[in-house]
């Protein structure tokens, strides 16, 4: 069983500029989460996603927001970007439809912004 | 408000010595706690959580309501223990900031 892919791996962005990450989860799942991991922060919780529709979300800014497609795969997206948002994302899937329970990791997107 | 904390960001031990990595919780209600784990170079992946009450490489942790927290155990520290540990409360999708092991030969 494949696991939980994510898109790209590495990228670099300067600021004020926007980008996308993508997250295909493992087949089956339905919750997909995302999270932002830095070390000085450990993981942030951003959102979770559970058929199409938001079902959690984190406490960051409105630049950051996200979307499930029928399929589960799940994209964030982040606008007008800060250094501060440089950091790996880490997105993960799980089964249930309560988000309880083992969450399988991507590998994560590392965004730098110069 | 919810909230996992672990005041430890790193830790340090010889390899044979007992291991503890705290983890305090605050939630009103039943939580559901974890651990997960991050080697070097590898995903984040789940250690073990509370509801099974099992051992996962040498690895216990136990969930103490009364002091609400959940102290990852092992009583000899091997060099391929040094991680990432993150405790978690998952319904919440909640994770504590980390600790990093450092097991030395």
């Amino acid at each position: 069983k494949a696991g939980v892919t994510q898109t790209p791996r590495y990228l670099i962005k300067t600021r004020g500029q926007q980008v996308t990450l993508s997250c295909s989860p493992i087949s089956g799942h339905r919750s997909v989460s995302w999270y932002q991991q830095t070390p000085g922060q450990g993981l942030q919780f951003l959102f979770e996603y559970f058929s199409e529709t938001q079902r959690n979300k984190g406490n960051f800014p409105g630049r950051f927001s996200g979307r499930q497609f029928s399929n589960s795969r799940s994209e964030m997206n982040v606008s007008t970007l800060e250094l501060g948002d440089s950091a790996l994302y880490l997105c993960a899937s799980t089964f249930r439809g309560v988000v309880t329970g083992e969450l399988f990791f991507g590998e994560g997107s590392r965004l730098t912004v110069l | 408000a919810q909230r996992v904390t672990q005041p430890e960001k790193l830790l340090s031990v010889f390899k044979g010595a007992p291991v503890e990595l705290k983890c305090n919780y605050s939630y009103s209600g039943s939580p559901e706690l974890f651990w997960y784990v991050q080697y070097s170079r590898q995903r984040l992946q789940l250690l073990l959580r509370h509801i099974s009450r099992e051992s996962i490489k040498g690895f216990t942790a136990d969930l103490n309501k009364g002091e609400t927290s959940f102290h990852l155990k092992k009583p000899f520290a091997q060099e391929e223990d040094s991680a990432m540990y993150y405790c978690a409360l998952t319904d919440k999708l909640i994770f504590g900031t980390g600790t990093r092991l450092q097991v030395f030969p």
